[in-house]
């Protein structure tokens, strides 16, 4: 089955410097990568995804970056702030409305005023 | 967008009893939806996948017979989870497909379940 690591576990930034979370995945049929931010008890919310058939996805200030060759792909904020601070979880699965997704183990990010 | 609501959002019981967690789509109809389970500052972890019209999915190391998982309805799954002991205490989730199909992937998730078994 599919294994989705994520590293590192916790990344504390200045605001205004930008944030890189990087996920690696193991079955190269997944082909959908969301990624989800979740603040304490609240359901996770889809920031952005991508499928294997582009490179680089962005909206304002998040960007989701793919190479499908190596397995990996990460999330950009710039212009980080505060409200920022929250868990960001990776994901992926396969194509389909009914494929399960396959979870990484989450990032605390923490946003310094 | 796709809604997905949970009943209830929090429930205490004492051990040994059963707990029932609905999982509605509101606006739009659902033949698939997942249920997970989330520890304090852990991910979330796919228990099952409910099928509408027939048998539950689940993970491995999920015991089936003791979350039981009944989706009634093509807006609703319910997961129940029998004879509740302390270490069942968890964020339950649940998620259903988007509605446009196809090659769509997207999952919208209830606001969960926080279970405290005393």
């Amino acid at each position: 089955g599919e294994n989705v690591e994520q590293h590192p576990s916790t990344l504390s930034v200045q605001e205004g410097d930008s944030a890189v979370i990087k996920c690696t995945y193991s079955d190269s049929a997944s082909n959908y990568f969301p990624w989800y931010k979740q603040e304490l008890g609240k359901r996770p919310q889809l920031i952005i995804d991508i499928r294997s058939n582009v490179g680089e996805k962005k909206d304002q200030r998040i960007a989701v970056t793919l190479n499908k060759t190596a397995k990996h792909f990460s999330l950009h904020i710039t212009e980080t702030q505060p409200e920022d601070s929250a868990v960001y979880f990776c994901a992926a699965s396969h194509t389909g409305a009914n494929s399960k997704l396959t979870f990484g183990k989450g990032i605390t990010l923490s946003v310094r005023p | 967008g796709a809604v997905v609501s949970q009943h209830p959002s929090r429930v205490i019981c004492k051990s040994g009893t059963s707990v029932k967690i609905e999982c509605r789509s509101l606006d739009f109809q659902a033949t698939t939806m997942f249920w997970y389970r989330q520890f304090p500052k852990k991910s979330l972890m796919l228990m099952a996948t409910s099928n509408e019209g027939s048998k539950a999915t689940y993970e491995q190391g999920v015991e089936k017979d003791k979350f039981l998982i009944n989706h009634a309805s093509l807006t609703l799954s319910t997961l129940t989870v029998t004879s509740a002991h302390p270490e069942d205490s968890s964020f339950y989730i649940c998620s259903a497909p988007t509605p446009h199909g196809g090659l769509d992937n997207e999952q919208f998730f209830g606001p969960g379940t926080r279970l405290t078994v005393l």
